[in-house]
């Protein structure tokens, strides 16, 4: 029964590079969702999809930062000519999507991102 | 929107002792209140949640308690062990939003 299954755990990039971050939900699940955790920092929502819509990206900074569902493959968060504060663990997370089920979450163990 | 906040930040005990983190809410609409585990290097943890219509829960050594009235609930550990040790999150979700607004954590150290 696999979880929340997210890829690279870990990433390092350089200055102006891009990064991808793969995260494939748990199986029956059909919504995902992204959080950013700063050092020593709480949770923070960036983004909520189901497969192929955004439902909700309040969380999301408006430029270099995108994320995707489609139909077939993992949701894909895409950040481009990243800068040094994008340096963060990145954590996704899926739920049913199910009103009944309550829409518990569970998440992935994350991608460390490092931009040097 | 939402907001959640967590105290203290910072809980060490000592091995058997108890161990309460507490989180306040603000949106009265909220009905489901998870709680998280996070250890180092590795992703939160579901390890309980309630909803609104239940004002205790329990598990094992873990309950939760939830004021509906005074919108604040409680993550109660009892009898501490060192691998307790871990950042708790708490959460607070309306009903009408799948998105739950996170605390800020709480470090436990729990001495052995």
């Amino acid at each position: 029964n696999a979880g929340v299954m997210q890829n690279p755990r870990h990433l390092v990039r350089r200055r102006g590079q891009e990064a991808r971050l793969r995260c494939s939900p748990m199986k029956g699940h059909s919504h995902v969702y992204w959080y950013r955790q700063l050092p020593e920092e709480g949770l923070k929502f960036m983004v909520y999809l189901q497969k192929e819509n955004i439902i909700d990206e309040s969380g999301m900074p408006k430029e270099r930062f995108s994320a995707e569902f489609p139909k077939e493959g993992p949701s894909i968060l895409r950040i481009q000519q990243v800068v040094r504060g994008d340096s963060a663990a990145y954590f996704c997370a899926s739920s049913p999507g199910q009103a009944i089920s309550g829409n518990t979450i569970y998440f992935g163990e994350g991608s460390w991102l490092t931009v040097v | 929107g939402e907001n959640v906040e967590q105290h203290p930040s910072t809980l060490s005990v000592q091995e058997g002792d108890s161990a309460v983190i507490k989180c306040t809410y603000s949106d009265s609409a909220s009905n489901y209140f998870p709680w998280y585990k996070q250890e180092l290097g590795k992703g939160p943890q579901l390890i309980i949640d309630i909803r609104s219509n239940v004002g205790e829960k329990k598990d094992q050594r873990i309950a939760v308690t939830l004021n509906k009235t005074a919108k604040h609930f409680s993550l109660h550990i009892t009898e501490t062990q060192p691998e307790d040790s871990a950042v708790y999150f708490c959460a607070a979700r309306t009903g009408g939003s799948y998105i739950p607004t996170f605390g800020r954590g709480t470090s436990l150290i729990v001495h052995p």
